[in-house]
């Protein structure tokens, strides 16, 4: 079974900077099937991007997401108040990797 | 607009079945082509995917979990349902059920139920 590790843990920022978060698989995954998700305290996930790059509907430009194989990066280019969450990858139809927090540093 | 909502005990007792439905709204379970899933949280922890079932029949389940777990469809009702057996304190979690195509992306979710396992 293909093991998600993302990093870092936690993510330390300030709203206006750049986060960088990292998704490594265990073996290569097919980059069709790589999403991202974002999860606010109290809700229900969120599905961010899809096929490794592409944004699902409604999200930001800020938000991008690319790589390919074994390793998958989640960028928010400009943090906005509203983006401090976790931020879950996923391979489709398999387990979750174990999360980062970006936080309000 | 597809709409997704949890219902079942919110508290199960050892040993026992946990079981959940999932209510669909907006669309049909039967026609399409689609993934319907679960997923669970334990408190302060990460998301585990548990299994999902295609418009057809198939599923597919967590291997760690796949000796307990059942997923199902009714179309009758037009939900469907998680049975997850010999349930222990560790399966406390909020559930949720979730939707998407059949690329298998979770595109839409319920709003979770918490379920504990106690005596």
């Amino acid at each position: 079974e293909i093991v998600l590790t993302q990093s870092p843990g936690t993510l330390s920022l300030s709203p206006g900077e750049r986060a960088t978060l990292f998704c490594r698989a265990s073996e290569s995954v097919s980059s069709d099937y790589l999403a991202w998700y974002q999860q606010k305290i109290g809700q229900a996930p969120r599905l961010l991007i899809y096929s490794a790059s592409r944004r699902a509907t409604g999200i930001p430009a800020r938000f991008s997401g690319s790589g390919s194989e074994t390793d998958f990066t989640l960028t928010i280019s400009r943090l906005e108040p509203e983006d401090f969450a976790v931020y879950y990858c996923q391979q489709y139809g398999r387990s979750f990797g174990q999360g980062t927090k970006v936080e309000i540093k | 607009q597809v709409q997704l909502q949890e219902s079942g005990p919110g508290l199960v007792k050892p040993s026992q079945t946990l079981s959940l439905t999932c209510s669909v709204s907006g669309d049909s379970i039967s026609s399409g082509a689609s993934y319907w899933s679960w997923i669970r949280q334990a408190a302060g922890k990460g998301l585990e995917w548990i299994g999902r079932i295609y418009t057809t029949g198939y599923t597919n389940y967590n291997p760690s979990l796949k000796t307990r777990v059942s997923i199902s469809l009714d179309t009758s009702k037009n939900h469907f349902s998680l049975n997850l057996a010999s349930v222990t304190a560790a399966d406390t979690a909020v559930y949720y059920c979730a939707s998407g195509p059949s690329s298998g992306t979770l595109d839409v979710w319920g709003q979770g139920t918490l379920v504990t396992v106690s005596s």
